[in-house]
């Protein structure tokens, strides 16, 4: 089956703009996960949807980033105006349903801000 | 602070030898999951741990939990280059999900 999908790979832009990135979850996926992985540490969470509802955002930077999967399939995770902290591999990740068993991550987009 | 203390940082071993990988929480696990990253590819799900004492293994790699001590371990037997990447456990703590400081392991031919 094909796995989790993500674009751009990669990205860099001057401080101040904005950014998005896409994610395509596995087909039948009702849970869909956002982690922001900067240089040296663990992923960390960021937003976590099921189906189009958000369950947890507790970590999500409000003022700047947003993230919708408004049809409950894909996925955006946008970043406006983005800050130099904001450069790492954002991860999306999908599993069957809530319960955290067996996440499946795509390849991730590498941004880098300037 | 980390919610998830992995040690080491990073590890160099030679092709052949075993490795251990330690990962601690400051707060009671109740389950802890184990993750391998390579550089391009995407996070590939290891094994779950949901039992203190639980032991499981796939292939060469071997993980334990031990809740008292707030520890899990991975383990890796005879280790080979196809082992080389970084080496995350996550953990659901108190209803949020975090994952480790992360090992970066390299196996040298």
């Amino acid at each position: 089956e094909a796995g989790v999908a993500q674009s751009p790979r990669y990205k860099i832009i001057e401080k101040r703009q904005s950014v998005a990135f896409w994610c395509n979850p596995i087909s039948g996926h009702a849970t869909l996960y956002w982690y922001q992985q900067i240089l040296g540490q663990g992923p960390k969470l960021l937003i976590q949807f099921q189906n189009n509802g958000v369950v947890d955002d507790s970590q999500l930077p409000k003022d700047r980033f947003s993230a919708e999967r408004l049809k409950g399939v894909d996925s955006t995770l946008k970043i406006q105006p983005a800050k130099l902290e904001d450069s790492a591999v954002y991860l999306c990740a999908s599993s069957f349903d809530r319960s955290q068993e067996t996440q499946y991550f795509g390849p991730g987009t590498r941004l880098l801000v300037l | 602070s980390q919610e998830l203390e992995q040690s080491p940082q990073s590890l160099i071993v030679q092709e052949g030898k075993n490795l251990t990988i330690n990962c601690t929480s400051s707060k009671t696990l109740y389950g802890l999951y184990w993750y391998k990253q390579k550089y391009g590819e995407g996070l590939i799900f290891l094994m779950m741990l949901q039992k203190g004492g639980e032991e499981k293994s796939h292939e060469k790699i071997t993980a334990k939990l031990d809740e008292k001590k707030q520890q899990s371990s991975l383990h890796i037997t005879a280790s080979q280059p196809s082992h080389a990447g970084i080496y995350l456990c996550g953990a659901d703590i108190w209803g949020q999900f975090y994952f480790g400081t992360g090992t970066s392991l390299t196996v040298i031919p």
